[in-house]
């Protein structure tokens, strides 16, 4: 129940392409949803980030929708650029104790020039 | 305004040894979080420190323990080092009561 699916493993899309990232958790504590840049060397960075009493957030060109009901999340990064480049993370934190967050397993991008 | 802060940034030590890594939160953060992440997977969370207690822990045996400073900063500490411990240990801070993290660079451990 604490887990967080995330799907692809990897994805490689071309420059200008859109990128998408898809998770799917079973808690219905989650109240919390980021999702993570990690470049390769470095921790991971926050990107952006979801409240469930919304459907969509979008930042620049990247955006996260979410469907509360089939418990499902997802990241699309428009236009996407070989700076892209990266390992993305989706996680989940509930609203409760610590706010502890549970990561997915990542998805490694690669945007092609 | 500094960020997260890590030490060592790498560390070799040998099965059986004892190993602390450290950090120094954001400013203005005061809830620490430690995360194992193995190579090409997610990160696991180890425990969360807060007011200087351990407040929260994940699925790690008791050779993984923490401690936190008046000052916010962290400690962990492994003992009896296993081949499996080898990671990158990541640190991250929030606010407590607030979502979101910052993390530091990691501490790349390897064990042999």
């Amino acid at each position: 129940q604490q887990q967080v699916k995330q799907s692809p493993q990897s994805l490689i899309v071309q420059k200008g392409g859109i990128s998408i990232i898809n998770c799917a958790y079973e808690n219905t504590a989650f109240d919390y949803f980021p999702w993570y840049q990690q470049f390769p060397g470095k921790g991971p960075a926050l990107l952006i980030a979801i409240r469930p009493d919304v459907s969509e957030k979008k930042e620049g060109r990247f955006t996260i929708s979410f469907n509360k009901s089939a418990k499902q999340f997802s990241l699309h990064i428009m236009d996407s650029q070989p700076g892209d480049s990266a390992t993305y993370f989706c996680a989940a934190s509930p609203n409760t104790g610590g706010f502890k967050t549970i990561f997915g397993a990542g998805t490694r991008l690669f945007v092609k020039a | 305004d500094a960020g997260v802060t890590q030490s060592p940034t790498h560390l070799i030590k040998t099965r059986g040894q004892q190993v602390t890594l450290r950090c120094s939160p954001k400013s203005g953060h005061d809830t620490v979080s430690w995360y194992q992440q193995a190579l090409g997977q997610g990160p696991q969370f180890i425990f969360q420190y807060y007011e200087e207690e351990e407040r929260q822990r994940g699925n790690f045996p008791d050779r993984f323990s923490g401690h936190q400073f008046p000052n916010y900063s962290s400690e962990l500490n492994v003992n009896a080092l296993l081949l499996g411990d080898s990671a990158l240990y990541l640190c991250a801070s929030s606010l407590a009561g607030g979502y979101g993290y910052t993390f530091g660079s990691g501490t790349r451990l390897t064990v042999v």
